[in-house]
């Protein structure tokens, strides 16, 4: 199984901040890419789904680079609720749950 | 998205016990998938519950360990099977619910002592 490499946590942040977050991933024929988060003691929750192209949804930025293998998150004016554990989550060939590869996550704190 | 009703939430358990996980979704879906999530640790698949068929089981995973079952297109258990503290872990199924990705169950937080 291709392995999910994220940025290691946890990621200390004062309220109002912008914190990025990467993740890369080793098989380079991967389809789709998620991002989920964890709250403690909960289960994963869909944050949003990545686009060749990035997408935006209010504060949170999701980029794709296919040549370097490479996706990011962007949060913008950080709050307190967004401390949480993000999960890095990549679909590779054949789909279906079978090809779901997840990192080990980036656990974010953020500080008042 | 699909909502998943996933339990129990949490149970201990005695070694060389066996403990069954329920999740009812309340839409029909073909495929429903067992993770397991370890301390610290990403989630890994155990295996894939279609209905009428045989579980298909990751690599590392067995079907005497972690027998499943897919009755009808809304429901499944997953039995980890006379259990070691090794076991202890969360459980989660999961649906595939369209546009929104995966949707998880609540999980269920396992100790075997």
């Amino acid at each position: 199984r291709k392995e999910v490499e994220q940025d290691p946590g946890p990621f200390n942040v004062p309220e109002g901040a912008t914190v990025a977050f990467n993740c890369t991933y080793s098989n380079s024929a991967s389809q789709s890419f998620f991002w989920y988060r964890q709250d403690c003691r909960k289960e994963p929750k869909l944050l949003m789904s990545v686009y060749s192209s990035g997408n935006e949804d209010g504060r949170f930025t999701a980029q794709l680079n296919r040549a370097s293998q490479y996706i990011s998150l962007l949060i913008r004016d950080s709050k307190l609720s967004d401390s949480a554990t993000y999960l890095c989550v990549v679909n590779n060939p054949g789909g279906g749950a079978d090809g779901l590869t997840f990192g080990k996550g980036t656990h974010l704190i953020i500080q008042p | 998205s699909a909502v998943i009703s996933q339990k129990p939430s949490r149970d201990i358990c005695q070694r060389g016990t066996s403990l069954t996980i329920q999740c009812q979704v309340d839409s029909q879906v073909t495929m429903m998938f067992w993770y397991r999530q370890q301390p610290g640790q990403s989630l890994t698949l155990i295996a894939t519950a279609n209905q009428g068929s045989e579980a298909t089981y990751e690599s590392g995973f067995v079907i005497d360990k972690f027998p499943i079952s897919r009755p009808n297109l809304t429901f499944s258990t997953l039995t980890v099977s006379n259990m070691s503290p090794e076991d202890s872990s969360i459980y989660l199924c999961s649906v595939l619910g369209g546009a929104y990705g995966y949707t998880f169950g609540s999980g269920t937080r396992l100790t075997v002592v």
